[in-house]
Parts: structure tokens; sequence; C-alpha cells
């Protein structure tokens, strides 16, 4: 079955200090990826997107996030965290072609000041 | 561009009454989503427009919900009684074509 398996259900990291976030996928053709961000009573906000080419992403806010295939994986990185970045973080994955997402459980982020 | 919007933001209402939901997709966009969040459950889909059309509502947790689409500008999302289990935020979504989906704000649906 299709699934998208976001380890860390909480990370805590220092402002200024680097972040990646884990996303791992199981499909048997390479999907279209995408992280969004929700903060607190917010809907979600598209940080970045995959759906062909380069496997390294460059997205809002000053995100990134590398394809690897080998690995099944589209983790989220961020050289230094803001302590606006505190939100939530969910990855999701569709087939191409498809409409529907398969939303991570999501992971919480906390910056410390 | 003014994005997703829903309506209300809020709703507190007593189990046995009807809620409804609304959505404007943003204009252009020509597939509507409707989601429901929770602790336990995460996101889960309910129902899929695309057109107009629902074309997959597997994810409507039962009759007690039914969802509309009457224009391109517009969708609702009726529950009809409402139960505490019903509890959740619920999110409207929209994308064209075969690209991200946007999501609204969010209505956060409480069932007393």
């Amino acid at each position: 079955a299709q699934s998208v398996t976001q380890p860390d259900i909480h990370i805590t990291v220092s402002e200024g200090a680097s972040l990646e976030l884990r996303c791992n996928y199981s499909y048997g053709a390479t999907p279209y990826l995408f992280w969004y961000v929700q903060s607190p009573g917010q809907g979600l906000q598209l940080l970045l997107k995959y759906f062909s080419g380069d496997t390294l992403v460059q997205g809002i806010k000053g995100f990134e996030a590398e394809f690897k295939r080998s690995q099944s994986s589209f983790n989220l990185r961020k050289p230094s965290v803001h302590w606006s970045d505190a939100a939530e973080y969910f990855c999701a994955v569709a087939l191409s072609g498809t409409y529907k997402y398969i939303f991570g459980t999501g992971t919480r982020l906390k910056v410390l000041a | 561009d003014a994005g997703v919007i829903q309506s209300p933001r809020h709703e507190v209402t007593e189990m046995g009454q009807e809620v409804t939901l609304r959505c404007k997709p943003i204009s252009g966009h020509n597939s509507l989503f409707w989601y429901r969040q929770t602790m336990m459950r995460g996101l889960e889909l309910l129902i899929y427009f695309n057109n107009n059309v629902p074309i997959d509502d597997s994810g409507m947790p039962e009759d007690r919900f039914s969802a509309k689409m009457p224009n391109a500008s517009f969708s609702t999302l009726k529950i009809q009684p409402s139960e505490p289990r019903d509890s959740a935020v619920y999110f409207c979504a929209s994308r064209v074509e075969w690209n991200e989906q946007f999501f609204g704000p969010g209505t956060r649906l409480t069932v007393l």
C-alpha cells in the first residue's frame, strides 16, 4: 500500500541551527512530492514541490528539499532556522496524473531562542 | 489573489444541529477538495470535485455528511445531524489541473 512516513513527530532546534526533516514514501513509481507548513490556527502553505527534473528543489522561506530515488526520500532542509519557523510540517505525495495526496503524519518543529 | 476562502472560521454547535461549511476556491481552479484534520487521524480527504462534479466521495464518513458544488466558485460541506465526534478542523483546497493544492485557513468545528 502507498504510504508516507515522517519518522520524527517532534523536533527541537536552537535558532540559527540547521534543520533536516525526514520524509520517506512507498510508491511503485516516482510520485509528485510536496512539503507543506502549517502554523497554529492556519491552513497548509506550500513550501516546495518536486515533479521532475533537478532533484534539489528550492522553496520559499529559505527551505530546500532533495529527492533521492534510491532511498525513496524527500527530506526538507534549512541551513539556519528562525524562530518564526516553529510550526508543523507535512510531507505529501501524489502519483502523477492522480488527484489524491497521501499526507504524512507531520513533524512539529520547536525553535529555542 | 485572495486565496481559498472558508467560512465560518469557527463554529460551535450542539449535537443534532445542522452545520454548513462554505468554501470559495481560487478563481480559475477547476478542482476542489474537502479535508478533515484531527489529532487522531491526521488529514483525511473527504471529497474531491473536478469541474464542479464529485469524483470521489469515498472519504465521506457517513450519510450525515454531504457536499455540493453548484458552480465553480462555491462549495458547501454539510453535516446533518452533527455529533461530537465530528469536531475537527475542516479544510478546503483547490488547484488547477494537476498542479499543487492550495489550502484555505480552515473551519474549526466544535460539536457539544
